[in-house]
């Protein structure tokens, strides 16, 4: 079965990055998309950007345009996101989850998230 | 961006009734070449991450209880619990897929009577 697992917890402090990974597991990586998605204690769902790894190119929220970097490893089915320049703010649960792609002659569009990880807490704290 | 908003923020209902969440897109998420409505519900409940429930608005994901249905098009959806059962208990967000950045509705919190 798809399995998506994280990175554990981290405790950063405020101006440093955070590097989250995402292993994917149990179906063909490359033919999906994944997206970063983070919820701050008590509060709903943020989507942060995503890649389709096979695609290469990673599309971002205007929100995080210019501190989010996301990534991904074909050889190793991993996908990653580093999140710069943290403040308190950032403290969050970040999920990443697998994204439904389906290919328009050489488009590739993305559709809803099937698979989620398990998540993992970023605490920015002095 | 395209805001979604739900109601009600939360609702209790008795065990075994039915539990109706609202979802109101600020933009039509229909597709005309599909006619496909680019919108999904998802499950959380405490501690765990996000379960998709729906998609197309209407599709019930593999696994998911009959007691769940999407309905709605354009920009007015629902997500119908036809049953309540004990293990329903969680927040329940709409999303929309139509185009980035993708967006959830603000959730609705589903409390037992």
């Amino acid at each position: 079965q798809v399995q998506l697992v994280q990175s554990g917890a981290e405790v950063k402090k405020p101006g440093s990055s955070v590097k989250v990974s995402c292993k994917a597991s149990g179906g063909t990586f490359s033919s999906y998309g994944i997206s970063w998605v983070r919820q701050a204690p008590g509060q709903g769902l943020e989507w942060m950007g995503g890649i389709i790894p096979i695609f290469g190119t990673a599309n971002y929220a205007q929100k995080f345009q210019g501190r989010v970097t996301i990534t991904a490893d074909e050889s190793t089915s991993t996908a990653y996101m580093e999140l710069s320049s943290l403040r308190s703010e950032d403290t969050a649960v970040y999920y990443c989850t697998r994204v439904v792609v389906l290919w328009f002659g050489e488009t590739p569009v993305e559709y809803y998230f099937d698979y989620w990880g398990q998540g993992t807490l970023v605490t920015v704290s002095s | 961006d395209v805001v979604m908003t739900q109601s009600p923020d939360s609702l209790a209902v008795s065990l075994g009734e039915r539990a109706t969440i609202n979802c109101k897109s600020s933009q039509s998420l229909l597709y005309s070449s599909n006619n496909k409505s680019y919108l999904a519900w998802y499950q959380q409940k405490p501690g765990q991450p996000p379960k998709l429930l729906i998609y197309w608005a209407s599709t019930r994901e593999s696994g998911v209880p009959d007691r769940f249905s999407g309905s709605g098009s354009g920009t007015d959806f629902t997500l119908t619990i036809s049953s309540l059962q004990a293990e329903d208990v969680a927040v329940y967000y709409c999303q929309q897929y139509y185009n980035t950045p993708f967006t959830f509705g603000p959730g609705t919190k589903v409390d037992i009577k």
